[in-house]
């Protein structure tokens, strides 16, 4: 089965814009995770935000969960263009240990 | 901070040769994983290890995968007989329990 999915695949904006990438899951979970992937390069844990919570910030991110509807929205405030990468969500399922990594969404954010 | 390192950072091999990809994940944690990117695609788990034992592996993770932690501090997955098609970067992470996970740098496996 496919778990976390985002949309947009990929986003395109000015420096100092916001950006929201959705992403969606299909099983339960105990935790959602986003991941930072610069070109070619190793992944980095942004946030983590628990089954039991609804929003969750970290600088200028900003995430939400909705379990009822099984998508989770990773904000981020005021881009710069060391913004630009790709992010992941990943989920950890409630049964089992492992995370399972969406397609991701490229961000570009122009200067 | 502590990291997960892997070497090497890029592998080249011919097809059919073996490959050892190896990490160094984080000393105290308690869950280890071997992660995989084909260019350009998302990042697929292959294989979970905890206690010393596989706790849980995909379809990806076939008779040619092979993951082992020797020494208590290293953790390395190993193709037997590489194809073309297991040209990846591969990613190793470590976690101290339902955490976030600790991700290297990765390899970059090519196969010729």
């Amino acid at each position: 089965s496919q778990q976390g999915e985002e949309d947009p695949q990929a986003l395109s904006i000015q420096e100092g814009e916001n950006a929201t990438m959705n992403c969606s899951y299909k099983t339960s979970i105990n935790n959602l995770q986003w991941y930072r992937q610069n070109s070619g390069r190793g992944l980095v844990h942004l946030i983590l935000i628990r089954s039991n919570e609804r929003e969750k910030h970290s600088g200028r991110l900003r995430v939400t969960l909705d379990t009822s509807k099984k998508s989770s929205s990773l904000l981020i405030t005021a881009s710069r263009a060391a913004d630009t990468a790709s992010y992941f969500c990943a989920s950890d399922m409630e049964y089992g240990n492992k995370l399972v990594f969406g397609a991701g969404t490229i961000l570009r954010v122009k200067s | 901070e502590p990291e997960v390192t892997q070497t090497p950072s890029h592998q080249v091999t011919q097809m059919g040769q073996e490959v050892i990809l190896r990490c160094v994940p984080i000393s105290n944690h308690l869950y280890f994983y071997w992660y995989r990117q084909i260019l350009g695609q998302k990042v697929e788990f292959l294989v979970s290890f905890y206690n010393n034992e596989i706790s849980e592996k995909s379809e990806i993770f076939d008779d040619q995968f092979s993951v082992e932690r020797p020494d208590g501090s290293n953790f390395t997955l190993k193709i037997r007989s590489t194809k073309l098609e297991d040209s990846a970067m591969y990613f190793c992470a470590s976690r101290p329990k339902r955490d976030r996970g600790c991700f290297g740098n990765g390899t970059r496996l090519t196969v010729t």
